[in-house]
């Protein structure tokens, strides 16, 4: 079935980064964009950014502009995430999600990975 | 601070329906007709329950649906049920420079 499988949970000190994959299958990989969301503890959801899996283009967030890379694997279906500068604020579920094309939702979301960020 | 403004809370009892709204600038909400809903339980990664603001994807009940007017998208649930109880949120796509922006959440009680 369709599905995206997420790696584990992190733990990481402040000023490290975190590299979190996505794996995809049960369809062709290359014809649906992958989201990241994030979720801190007990908040709302918030969009991350965006990456075609061909890998020729990616959009972030204002927020997040310089500190997030998106990237894919086409050999492996495999989109990665990775947070540099962490900051204990980062502390979240992250996850992976993919979008339909034309109706900009999201229609399959990976299981989230905890990033906990703590000195 | 969400971009998208929605009730923290709201409560209805099994039968009844009830309405939660997603308030936006008109660049979004109100430009693109592109607004979902999703349904969080706890623990539970969100699921999609309304896109291009009234379309329901495929084995998503009846009872829920969705509008707009102006800058306000809604999305109604009819018939409550006591499985209906989570927080729903939505999202619109925007297309700035933060293209997909997120409200803040609603959660729903059922009595």
């Amino acid at each position: 079935q369709v599905q995206l499988v997420q790696s584990g949970a992190e733990v990481k000190k402040p000023g490290a980064s975190v590299k979190v994959s996505c794996k995809a299958s049960g369809y062709t990989f290359t014809s649906y964009y992958i989201h990241w969301v994030r979720q801190a503890p007990g908040q709302g959801l918030e969009w991350m950014g965006i990456i075609n899996p061909s890998g020729t283009s990616t959009s972030y967030a204002q927020e997040f502009q310089d500190r997030v890379t998106m990237t894919s694997d086409t050999s492996t279906s495999t989109v990665y995430m990775e947070l540099s500068s962490l900051r204990s604020e980062d502390t979240a579920l992250y996850y992976c999600v993919r979008s339909v094309p034309g109706t900009k939702a999201f229609d399959i979301w990976g299981q989230g990975t905890m990033v906990t960020v703590s000195s | 601070q969400s971009a998208l403004t929605q009730p923290a809370s709201v409560s209805g009892s099994p039968g009844q329906s009830i309405t939660i709204s997603c308030t936006g600038p008109s660049s979004d909400v109100g430009s693109h007709n592109l607004v979902s809903w999703y349904q969080q339980h706890p623990g539970k990664a969100p699921k999609l329950m309304i896109y291009e603001v009234s379309k329901r994807p495929s084995g998503v009940s009846n009872r829920f649906s969705g509008s707009t007017s102006g800058n306000t998208a809604s999305l109604t649930i009819s018939g409550l049920q006591a499985e209906d109880e989570a927080d729903y949120y939505c999202c619109s796509y925007a297309g700035s420079s933060t293209p997909w922006v997120f409200g803040g959440g609603t959660k729903l009680t059922v009595l």
